[in-house]
């Protein structure tokens, strides 16, 4: 299997500390890209990270990458109550489409 | 921009039953739309590619006689569960990636919830 792996797979913070979920990849990728699920809800594109790119900051998300070592994290800061939900990790499968490999997830939960 | 949005949001059916679900891109034309599916607790997995006007390629594993999907137009796709059992209950999740999104970029519905009595 392709799909990424996430730790932690859930992380219970309080309001205001950060939250750092971490993807490890198998495969080399053009691009690596964080997204959001609420429950049972679809999912929210959060930021997209390429390959020659080290770190990108996005409001309160900053995203690192490291090709060597094929992994990824993603760093919110400040968290809020209604950052609550389900992050995952894409990477590309290549080929003539686009097809997106998820990461097993993290399940963030941010106490008030 | 870039919403894609799903028909049913959930739905509850009888065994032996197929059940058909859609999913649009309301306000760009998506040349390529992609079916997940989710179980509980874990993550997406993508069950087959649909590109308008051609057949959709599916995952090793996915029964496509079993997963109908039709891609008929540039802003619908459509995903038909034949003869339905309970392991067919997930959550099903349409993407699309179009002219307007740029390539790197795929919009996901709302998802549908299937519930296979």
């Amino acid at each position: 299997s392709q799909q990424g792996e996430e730790d932690p797979q859930a992380l219970s913070i309080q309001e205001g500390e950060n939250a750092t979920m971490n993807c490890s990849y198998k495969t080399s990728i053009n691009n690596l890209q964080w997204y959001r699920q609420n429950s049972g809800r679809g999912l929210v594109h959060l930021i997209l990270i390429r390959s020659n790119e080290r770190e990108k900051h996005s409001g309160r998300l900053r995203v690192t990458l490291d090709t060597s070592k094929k992994s990824s994290s993603l760093l919110i800061t400040a968290s809020r109550a209604a950052d609550t939900a389900s992050y995952f990790c894409a990477t590309i499968k290549g080929g003539a489409t686009n097809k997106l490999i998820f990461g097993t997830g993290t399940l963030l939960a941010v106490q008030p | 921009g870039a919403v894609v949005s799903q028909h049913p949001s959930w739905v509850i059916c009888k065994s032996g039953t197929s059940v058909k679900i859609e999913c649009r891109s309301l306000d760009f034309q998506a040349t390529t739309m992609f079916w997940y599916r989710q179980f509980p607790k874990q993550s997406l997995m993508l069950m087959a590619t649909s590109n308008e006007g051609s057949k959709a390629t599916y995952e090793q594993g996915v029964e496509k006689d079993k997963f109908l999907i039709n891609h008929a137009s540039l802003t619908l796709s459509t995903l038909t569960v034949t003869s339905a059992h309970p392991e067919d209950s997930s959550f099903y999740i349409c993407s699309a990636e179009g002219l307007a999104g740029g390539r790197d970029t795929q919009y996901f519905g709302p998802g549908t919830r299937l519930t296979v009595l």
